[in-house]
């Protein structure tokens, strides 16, 4: 199956600092990647839809100037955590859309926030 | 609005015994249903899909899985499990075979036992 690669798989950053993720598909092209959290022992929530060349479409309560989302390849998107606070630690996976509608998960990212 | 219920956190069986992961849905339409297995340090994969068809679906790596609609449920099965099958499960609702929108459960994480 096609593969999507996410990167780091873990990072810890001091309160105030912004921490970038990406998320790449390496055997095809995804014109949308989608933005998952997992709070512990809660599901994962959407947090946004991106599409190449567009602005992401944030789900309801998510803050679209905290989490900022680039799409700028068909191969890649990019999660921003601005001024990451605590409360922000999470575990974040994303995703993207193959050709037929699947979706293939990148391995996720655990962001601890001290 | 839809939503998806993994009543156990967590489940423990011994090696080559049979597996029944539980997972009950709400969704207003017909739904698209699907599982995905999370290894340590892999992103989520496809096991299986439902939406139409047979109510017995047959996935990868032996699992299969039956749609009720009258329980509203979509259990996971494995007649004989393996060591290898130690994961974190997750089952998901959506509208479509792509993953907008998609609705997860809370997860099942499985140990197995020699």
């Amino acid at each position: 199956g096609a593969v999507v690669s996410q990167h780091p798989s873990w990072v810890i950053c001091k309160s105030g600092t912004s921490v970038k993720i990406e998320c790449r598909s390496l055997d095809f092209q995804a014109t949308t990647m989608f933005w998952y959290r997992q709070f512990p022992k809660q599901s994962l929530m959407l947090m946004a839809t991106s599409n190449e060349g567009s602005k992401a479409t944030y789900e309801q309560g998510v803050e679209k100037d905290k989490f900022l989302i680039n799409h700028a390849s068909l191969t890649l998107s990019t999660l921003t955590v601005t001024s990451a606070h605590p409360e922000d630690s999470s575990f974040y996976i994303c995703s993207g859309e193959g050709r037929k509608g699947e979706a293939f998960f990148g391995q996720g990212t655990r962001l601890t926030v001290v | 609005a839809q939503s998806v219920t993994q009543p156990d956190i967590h489940i423990t069986v011994s090696e080559g015994a049979s597996l029944e992961l539980r997972c009950n849905y709400s969704y207003g339409a017909t739904p698209y249903l699907f599982w995905y297995v999370q290894s340590p340090g892999q992103g989520l994969q496809l096991l299986l899909k439902y939406f139409s068809g047979d109510t017995l679906v047959q996935g990868i790596k032996g699992f299969e899985a039956e749609f009720k609609r009258s329980q509203s449920s979509f259990n996971l099965r494995k007649p004989s499990v393996h060591w290898s099958d130690a994961a974190e499960y997750f089952c998901a609702v959506g509208a479509s075979f792509g993953n907008e929108k998609l609705t997860f459960g809370t997860g099942t994480r499985l140990t197995i036992i020699p």
